[in-house]
């Protein structure tokens, strides 16, 4: 059974960094094809896609975010961690990871997400 | 960047009718790289549909999906009351981009 976790702070202050931590099972970052994505979802917006990061280690970014943003896995700890710097009000969203299996085998769309977790960006 | 364009904003309808989403995007879509996602209150997105036409896991017959190019369709050919629901496009063929979603509501 696949399953994603997100873990981070609920609660941030305007400029602080914010942490997000994926913690999944069922499936391996090592394997070929296999990555894992960060999307968000302002209250009562649209979903967001931010960041993914591929087994080989590639990593792609939102334009809009490329500056603030940066996506790394811990493979032995079947962890991906978001970092984006700077937080503004306007970042407060429920952020997901979800699992993204690409290639001859994959579907190339995300497949599996976790429950998401909501982070308030308020002083 | 693609931008999709969702419509209708709202649909309301009732238990075993039809519905038709519309996604169009503002420039083709590779490899028809397009899914449909439905999210419910309070919960995380789940895939119904990819490569514009596959059913993904476990999900009914009464979903499919069809269209290439710029403009997609999700069809419910007969909408049950678990049916109504946020639904989203994507496209996954140059970078990500999502529409801005359908809400299907009870009538």
């Amino acid at each position: 059974q696949v399953t994603l976790r997100e873990s981070g702070p609920a609660l941030v202050k305007p400029t602080q960094t914010l942490t997000l931590t994926c913690t999944f099972s069922g499936f391996s970052l090592s394997t070929s094809g296999m990555c894992v994505s960060w999307i968000r979802q302002p209250p009562g917006k649209a979903l967001e896609w931010l960041a993914r990061i591929d087994w080989d280690d590639d990593k792609y970014y939102s334009t809009s975010l490329k500056t603030r943003l940066t996506i790394s896995k811990d493979t032995s700890k079947n962890q991906v961690v978001l970092t984006m710097t700077n937080m503004d009000p306007v970042d407060t969203a429920t952020y997901y990871c979800a699992r993204v299996p690409v290639g001859a085998k994959g579907t190339g769309a995300f497949d599996i997400w976790g429950q998401g977790t909501m982070v308030t960006v308020s002083s | 960047e693609i931008v999709l364009t969702q419509s209708p904003g709202t649909l309301s309808l009732s238990p075993g009718e039809r519905a038709t989403l519309s996604c169009r995007a503002s420039q083709s879509v590779s490899s028809s790289y397009l899914a449909w996602y439905q999210q419910k209150p309070g919960q995380a997105p789940r895939l119904l549909i990819y490569g514009a036409s596959s059913r993904a896991t476990g999900i009914p017959d009464r979903f499919s999906g069809s269209g290439s190019g710029t403009d997609f369709t999700l069809t419910i050919s007969r909408l049950e009351p678990e049916d109504f629901a946020v639904y989203y496009c994507q496209q996954y063929g140059s970078s990500y981009s999502f529409g801005q979603g359908t809400k299907l509501e009870i009538k």
